[in-house]
């Protein structure tokens, strides 16, 4: 079965450092996405991606976050200068079609294993 | 109370039980799904259910939904060692692009 995949799994990066995450979305996929879990919170959206430019985009979302589909298989989320409270699990997700606000429209998310950042 | 609230948020059972956990939402949605997490790892989809359904079933899950009551439920029959996981009901919001995750229900089966 098409998976996504991520990397790295695991990184440890300073305090004030600048991060990139890779994904690999599933490759007839068109609408991609980032979420991110706190240890023992819940899955918190961050950000949509379609035809090259955001979609939409949460609170947390700010300017020390970016994101980037350099070429056609990969899509990136980078974190410019990283803070301690960026510690969380990063997921990334794609899907083959619109997820919004089609009634019926019924369209799976797919997950990726996630990329666990630590910062120090 | 948030968008996906599930309860409860722990349940042990024993192996070869059933396993309900329900999940309540404040907002029109369009679909429902459910994802199960292996700690530390990622989320796996089990099953998308649509608000113009009222029952799906996929192996041994059973989801419900209830618009009028805007509630969930998600059954596991016939538990296994194997379902040990943290279930999540994600729903969708109405006009955006994003789904709204609860805070998830730590299902533990004993052997």
């Amino acid at each position: 079965e098409p998976e996504v995949t991520q990397t790295p799994s695991h990184q440890v990066t300073q305090m004030g450092q600048e991060v990139i995450l890779r994904c690999v979305p599933i490759s007839n996929h068109l609408y991609f996405y980032w979420y991110r879990q706190i240890l023992g919170q819940k899955v918190e959206f961050l950000v949509s991606f379609y035809n090259n430019e955001i979609s939409e985009k949460s609170e947390i979302f700010d300017d020390q976050f970016s994101v980037e589909r350099p070429d056609g298989s990969n899509f990136t989320l980078k974190i410019r200068s990283t803070k301690l409270e960026d510690s969380a699990m990063y997921f990334c997700a794609s899907s083959a079609k619109y997820y919004g606000t089609n009634l019926y429209s019924g369209n799976t998310i797919y997950f990726g294993e996630g990329s666990w950042l630590t910062v120090v | 109370s948030q968008q996906g609230e599930e309860d409860p948020q722990a349940l042990s059972i024993q192996e070869g039980e059933n396993a309900t956990m329900n999940c309540s939402y404040k907002t029109s949605i369009n679909n429902l799904q459910w994802y199960r997490q292996n700690s530390g790892r990622g989320l796996v989809h089990l099953i998308l259910i649509r608000s113009n359904e009222r029952e799906k079933h996929s192996g041994r899950l059973r989801v419900t939904l209830d618009t009028s009551k805007k509630s969930s439920s998600l059954l596991i029959t016939a538990s296994r060692a194997a379902d040990t996981a943290s279930y999540f009901c994600a729903t969708d919001v109405q006009g955006a692009q994003k789904l709204v995750f609860g805070q998830g229900t730590r299902l533990t089966i004993n052997p």
